[in-house]
């Protein structure tokens, strides 16, 4: 069974400061991707990485992609009160059926 | 992309019921999916809705609880049926974009009393 180790599942910062969280697995995806859900709605899929290192940029989010394509981070910039929310992580199998297995999520908080 | 109407948004239901939630795609898709998120929590894939065939379950999810009917590539249900108290969650039905990427209805807020 293929699993996602998120960390940190609760993070709560101040206004301005800067955040990274964490997706790991000792398994390969195809690729991975970050979702961000507000209450009430479904997931909206920030971002999907493919390639191993890949890096993407999305305003003050980056997001890299481990070289073994096991691993990936969130890296948030300058945080504001409108990045709070809850944050996934999923990876696509690269063998077999194709599904996603999901983190466990990082609920951020940011404190004006 | 992919828009994905689901309903009903919310409800609330009696222990011992069934409700039958459904999932519509603005376009047609081979595989359709189904989570569960409970409160507070990540989302647990219960199964895949395949057209033609029969959904494919994932581990602790059976089909007498969680039957699911998939008539045509735009369109599934999923169906809770017996409701009990920990059956209260989020449900969301799911299709997966070009590159991997998931694209979710808004989900069904299920509260059994």
């Amino acid at each position: 069974t293929q699993l996602l180790e998120q960390s940190p599942q609760f993070l709560s910062i101040q206004e301005g400061e800067n955040l990274t969280v964490y997706c790991n697995s000792s398994s390969v995806f195809s690729s991975l991707q970050w979702y961000r859900q507000e209450p009430g709605e479904g997931p909206v899929l920030l971002v999907t990485v493919v390639t191993g290192g890949e890096v993407k940029k999305l305003k003050r989010l980056t997001f890299q992609f481990g070289d073994a394509r096991k691993d990936s981070s969130l890296h948030i910039t300058a945080a504001q009160t409108g990045d709070t929310g809850l944050y996934l992580c999923a990876g696509l199998s690269i063998q077999g059926a194709q599904k996603l297995v999901f983190g466990q999520g990082t609920r951020l908080t940011i404190n004006p | 992309s992919a828009v994905i109407s689901q309903k009903p948004s919310r409800d609330i239901c009696q222990r011992g019921t069934s409700l039958t939630i459904q999932c519509q795609v603005d376009s047609q898709v081979t595989m359709m999916f189904w989570y569960r998120q409970q409160p507070g929590q990540s989302l647990t894939l219960i199964a895949t809705a395949n057209q033609g065939s029969e959904a494919t379950y994932e581990s602790g999810f059976v089909i007498d609880k969680f039957p699911i009917s998939r008539p045509n590539l735009t369109f599934s249900t999923l169906t809770v049926s017996n409701m009990s108290p920990e059956d209260s969650s989020i449900y969301l039905c799911s299709v997966l974009g070009g590159i991997g990427g998931a694209f979710f209805g808004q989900g069904t807020r299920l509260t059994v009393v």
